[in-house]
């Protein structure tokens, strides 16, 4: 099955604590991107990258961090410097899929600080 | 700053009822305008809109797109309650020179609830 798995499906972290959120992608798409979610709320995106060993701040950077080593992995760092990390974090990817070109999201991490 | 903007934020209906969901932008540069369902988690999409005036349908769903006026439409005939969801609008934002991949921005989402 072509597709997107993002893990954990949730995540709890102590403040001051880092944590890394899985992205794997085996629909060979170049293009891989993070958004957040806050409830109620449209997404917000954090970073994207176009290819391997490149990637670009979006609108809502700080906080974050990313690395894109390998074409199918894209791993957002929530660090400690985030101030409100509690929120819906979805991961897509854009390209050709099935004859068609479009954007697919995975079924997200919610990551909730204690 | 790139903006997209939904209204309304919220509609509460009774099934059976026919809504419309408003989208306008403002970009620095524009490749489509794409509307998508989310219920639970990933959202799934429902359109994407590139040309002014032509109408897209699915079923009870319709959407169009005003290039002019910088808007779009979503359209939700005889509702049910499986249409209760946030309906999110997003506009493509092409890189600087136009040939790769650039970046969705969305809209807050309008959250429909549909009554039986």
């Amino acid at each position: 099955d072509g597709g997107i798995t993002q893990s954990p499906k949730y995540l709890f972290r102590k403040e001051g604590q880092n944590v890394t959120l899985s992205c794997e992608q085996n629909l060979n798409h170049d293009a891989m991107y993070w958004y957040r979610q806050d409830p109620g709320q449209g997404l917000r995106l954090i970073y994207y990258s176009q290819i391997v060993n490149d990637f670009q701040k979006g609108d809502i950077a700080e906080g974050y961090s990313v690395s894109r080593e390998k074409k199918e992995s894209f791993p957002l760092t929530v660090t400690s410097a985030q101030k409100n990390p509690t929120a819906f974090y979805l991961c897509a990817t854009v390209g050709w899929t099935d004859g068609s070109e479009g954007y697919t999201f995975g079924s997200g991490t919610r990551l909730t600080v204690v | 700053e790139d903006k997209v903007v939904q209204s309304p934020l919220s509609l509460v209906v009774h099934e059976g009822d026919t809504v419309t969901l408003n989208c306008s932008y403002e970009v620095t540069n524009f490749r489509s305008l794409l509307w998508y369902k989310q219920e639970k988690k990933a959202p799934t999409f429902l359109f994407m809109l590139t040309s002014s005036g032509i109408e897209k349908k699915s079923g009870r769903l319709s959407s169009i797109l005003d290039k002019k006026e910088l808007f779009s439409i979503l359209n939700i005939t005889a509702t049910q309650t499986g249409d209760s969801a946030i309906y999110l609008c997003a506009v493509e934002i092409p890189r600087a020179g136009g040939t790769s991949y650039g970046k969705l921005t969305f809209g807050q989402g309008t959250i429909l609830t549909v009554h039986p």
